[in-house]
């Protein structure tokens, strides 16, 4: 397909368990943002890449928290030993080039419902 | 810092008629400014976005946007809504004079649509 994609698109983990969260963005596409979404909220910006250069993280909540993209294109966000209150959709978007301005929108994928057990 | 707040939760309407979902931002400047739809079990999918100009922005599926600099409001606007139109949406905004890329969401407004 063509649009962003998000694996897997369903996890349940035990409380102490490391995930791995992975997003497939549009291909060619620069930018690559992380966002966590709770039950009956609005998206939270976690961090965000241009190509490999994780440009902000200041939205990771803590240290348990890492996100990488090694070669500029599919991303990882890892969560260890994680938490019930980590329980949330976790949605990844990418955009053709950097910042807002213009064109550039962000393009969201299905997300990644991760409950903790 | 930059916040968004839509005060309405859930709004529900009768089919056909008109729609009006409230956005009030807080920002130093003029932020850049976007409508998002949330379909159950979907993505986010981007309405409309002001940036500059005409503060009147048409987006898609018959959505309008005000962006109204004295209120700090930019509220999305649809004359006759359609039963598909039952869905979240998201308003949120985005810092202009930044490299920043991120954009802060609202908390949502749940649109049922009533037959």
């Amino acid at each position: 397909g063509a649009g962003v994609s998000q694996s897997p698109r369903y996890k349940v983990t035990k409380r102490g368990q490391d995930v791995a969260l992975r997003c497939d963005p549009i291909s060619g596409h620069v930018s690559l943002y992380w966002y966590r979404q709770a039950l009956g909220q609005g998206p939270e910006f976690l961090t965000y890449f241009n190509y490999e250069a994780q440009q902000d993280k200041s939205g990771l909540p803590n240290d348990r928290f890492s996100a990488e993209r090694p070669e500029g294109s599919i991303s990882t966000l890892t969560i260890q030993r994680t938490e019930q209150r980590d329980s949330a959709m976790y949605r990844c978007a990418s955009s053709l080039g950097q910042g807002l301005a213009g064109d550039n929108e962000q393009f969201f994928g299905p997300g990644t419902r991760l409950t903790v057990l | 810092a930059q916040s968004v707040t839509q005060p309405d939760i859930h709004i529900t309407v009768s089919e056909g008629a008109s729609l009006e979902l409230r956005c009030n931002y807080s920002y130093g400047a003029t932020p850049y400014l976007f409508w998002y739809v949330q379909s159950p079990g979907q993505g986010l999918q981007l309405l409309l976005k002001y940036f500059s100009g005409d503060t009147l922005v048409q987006g898609i599926k018959g959505f309008e946007a005000e962006f109204k600099r004295s209120q700090s409001s930019f509220n999305l606007r649809k004359p006759s809504v359609h039963w598909s139109d039952a869905a979240e949406y998201f308003c949120a905004v985005g810092a202009r004079y930044s490299s920043a890329s991120k954009i802060i969401f609202g908390s949502g407004t749940r649109l049922s649509i009533r037959p």
